[in-house]
């Protein structure tokens, strides 16, 4: 069976320092990878998807990157962290446009 | 995407069926309804999806309306773990289509 893994689950950073989230699947190959935020007491919000290796979209501007190094593994990175940048960031995938599965999350406090 | 209506909050027995409703009155053709649901501090879940048939798996119905404007999602025998917020989104299943778009939903609360 499919699993995803994320990690940390919970992380404080102050202003201005680097960040690093990430995220594997087991159990499939070549998935579609999605990194979401949700901010407190908001929707979820698409922050980047990936189709494979090395391919990634951005769905929005922000202090934020993606990576995709490996095929089930993908990393979201910021050089200098924003207070605005707090929030519940989660991983998914899929492996066709239908129904996509979440990570447990990590629960980030820029202070 | 067509958008969603839910409504924000409901209260459900323990036990009893909850029944949650959408509204998609833009829905197009080729476009899919799904559900799911996000229990507090965790990630979305994955419940059930449909075009245009009624659906049923170990957790839940889809009861789609035949002009698919509306569907609503039934959890037959409510218990305190199905406390959660539900998400209604409707979809394409075209190539390039990654984007799901989370609206309110509906806080679902099941008491005792």
């Amino acid at each position: 069976s499919q699993t995803i893994h994320q990690w940390p689950a919970t992380l404080v950073q102050p202003v201005g320092s680097p960040l690093s989230l990430e995220c594997t699947v087991e159990g499939t190959s070549n998935p579609n990878l999605y990194w979401y935020r949700q901010a407190a007491g908001r929707g979820l919000q698409l922050l980047f998807y990936s189709v494979g290796i090395g391919q990634i979209s951005s769905e929005v501007p922000q202090n934020l990157s993606a990576s995709r190094p490996q095929d089930r593994q993908f990393i979201l990175s910021s050089k200098k962290l924003l207070l605005s940048d707090s929030g519940f960031y989660l991983c998914a995938w899929n492996t066709g446009p239908l129904e996509q599965y979440f990570g447990p999350g990590t629960r980030l406090t820029v202070t | 995407d067509a958008k969603t209506t839910q409504p924000p909050s409901m209260d459900c027995a323990e036990g009893r069926a909850a029944n949650l409703p959408c509204n998609h009155s833009t829905i197009s053709g080729n476009e899919y309804v799904y559900w799911y649901r996000q229990i507090h501090s965790q990630g979305p879940q994955y419940i059930i999806h449909g075009l245009k048939n009624n659906e049923t798996n170990e957790m839940a119905s889809l009861i789609i309306t035949e002009d698919r404007k509306s569907s609503t999602l039934i959890l037959p025998h409510a218990t305190l773990r199905d406390t959660a917020v539900y998400y209604c989104i409707v979809k394409d299943s075209g190539a390039g289509s990654y984007q799901l778009t989370f609206g309110k939903g509906t806080k679902l609360s099941v008491i005792p």
